[in-house]
């Protein structure tokens, strides 16, 4: 199984500010990569995918990065209504073939 | 605009099985994959199963004993039973559009399952 660890576990910023979200992955998931946003009380919301792809309707502020095992996710200008939780997932070719981390939560301060 | 909708009994006892089911609307499900999620209370997310495009499913290895995900190509709907339920399957399960590319880009509004006696 692929285990991605995301760091750190919990944010404190403020509105306006920059954010860079860590996804490290046990073994290369090639480009497979993907980002979600989930707050409380809703379901996951798909933010980019095949690691820098924006999802359709993802303002340009977010945006993703990364290669083989260390994957990012950057949120520029801090806006109120990005202060949630932050999933990455990769897909993989082994069993489970999909996996998540287990969450950054981006708090305000 | 895809659009999940989902329901199911929320309260079982232990050894009961767990039903979901997921319509899905704006699309036919013949065209896509369609995956079941879960996420215990204050946790992540864990992949339960798929059923692709041919009506096969496939399964996250630990639960593989205990669940299955079909699919009824006539209600444009797919399902979800999971035996033997304990309360380590207390979560909010999700229904999901995917992962035909690799991601989950639509999803059901959740349903929050008990197991308790």
């Amino acid at each position: 199984e692929i285990v991605l660890t995301q760091s750190p576990a919990t944010l404190s910023l403020s509105p306006g500010e920059t954010v860079t979200l860590s996804c490290r992955a046990s073994q290369s998931v090639s480009n497979f990569l993907a980002w979600y946003q989930q707050k409380p009380g809703q379901a996951p919301r798909l933010l980019i995918y095949d690691v820098f792809n924006r999802a359709t309707g993802i303002p340009a502020r977010f945006s993703g990065s990364g290669s083989g095992t260390d994957f990012t996710l950057t949120i520029s200008s801090l806006e109120p209504e990005d202060f949630a939780v932050y999933y990455c997932q990769q897909r993989g070719n082994r069993p489970p073939r999909y996996t998540f981390g287990q969450g950054t939560k981006l708090a305000i301060k | 605009q895809v659009q999940l909708q989902q329901w199911g009994a929320g309260l079982l006892k232990p050894s009961e099985t767990l039903s979901l089911t997921c319509a899905v609307y704006g699309e036919s499900i013949s065209g896509h994959y369609w995956s079941w999620i879960r996420q215990p209370p204050g946790k992540g997310l864990e992949w339960i199963g798929e059923v692709n495009l041919r009506g096969s499913a496939d399964y996250n290895p630990s639960l593989k004993s205990r669940v299955t995900i079909s699919r009824d190509t006539s209600k444009n709907q797919f399902s979800l039973k999971l035996i033997s339920m304990t309360a380590a399957d207390t979560a909010i399960y999700y229904c999901a559009r995917g992962p035909l590319t690799g991601v989950f880009d639509f999803w059901g509004q959740g349903a929050l399952v008990t197991v308790s006696s």
